[in-house]
């Protein structure tokens, strides 16, 4: 089926290991992007991508890196990771996004638990 | 600041009774309004868009409503079902007609509604 496949859906990290968290989409979207969902908050934009080779920062970038080389894939890379990295990661994308009315996809989601 | 505010923070139903949720932001300059499903463990699945001069949009049983004057949406369930237990998440997108909030999508905490037989 179509759509955003994250992978793995879930990751138990020692503090201070370094991880990818994959995201490929099959939709030819040129608009991907990464989030967190923590108790209690909204989702929050960590990284996102306008096309292959365009990434920029969300409003929680510090400790994670992102790259862009395809038009289907955006890994999300956790440096060293801390336990305030403990979370639930969404990958997200959609077919533009200068055009307002396009929803975006969701992927299912990573759960990662840092300890 | 741009904020989304949903109430409540969680509901409980019975079963084939209607529910409304509610959403007040303050994003602006405003683009549109969506108002997502998340299963648990899922990831948000889009229920409907709503652009500024939209008032009413159904989605099956349920119907969204936007006042862009007062900056208040809600989120009507018609008839629940066990399969709407879910969290309902409010999500505002800023217009991207220029400044720094190109495109920026700002995301409510979501309501957790709890269907019982």
């Amino acid at each position: 089926n179509a759509g955003v496949t994250q992978t793995p859906k879930f990751q138990v990290l020692k503090t201070g290991q370094s991880m990818t968290l994959q995201c490929a989409q099959d939709m030819n979207h040129e608009y991907m992007s990464w989030y967190r969902q923590d108790p209690g908050m909204g989702l929050r934009l960590i990284h996102y991508s306008v096309g292959a080779g365009i990434t920029d920062q969300g409003e929680v970038p510090n400790g994670y890196n992102v790259s862009r080389s395809t038009t289907e894939d955006f890994p999300l890379r956790l440096l060293s990771a801390a336990p305030s990295q403990t979370s639930v990661y969404f990958c997200a994308s959609s077919y533009s996004l200068t055009a307002d009315n396009y929803g975006y996809t969701f992927g299912s989601g990573t759960r990662l638990t840092v300890v | 600041k741009n904020q989304v505010e949903q109430s409540p923070q969680s509901l409980i139903i019975l079963e084939g009774k209607n529910c409304t949720l509610q959403c007040n932001y303050t994003v602006s300059p405003f683009s549109n309004l969506r108002w997502y499903k998340q299963d648990t463990g899922r990831g948000p699945v889009s229920l409907t868009i709503m652009t500024f001069s939209e008032n009413t949009k159904s989605n099956g049983r349920y119907t969204a409503t936007l006042d862009a004057d007062t900056k208040q949406s809600s989120l009507h369930i018609t008839a629940s079902q066990l399969s709407d237990s879910a969290s309902y998440i409010c999500v505002v997108r800023a217009s991207n007609a220029g400044g720094t909030s190109y495109g920026k999508l700002t995301f409510g905490q979501g309501t957790i509604l709890t269907v019982h037989p």
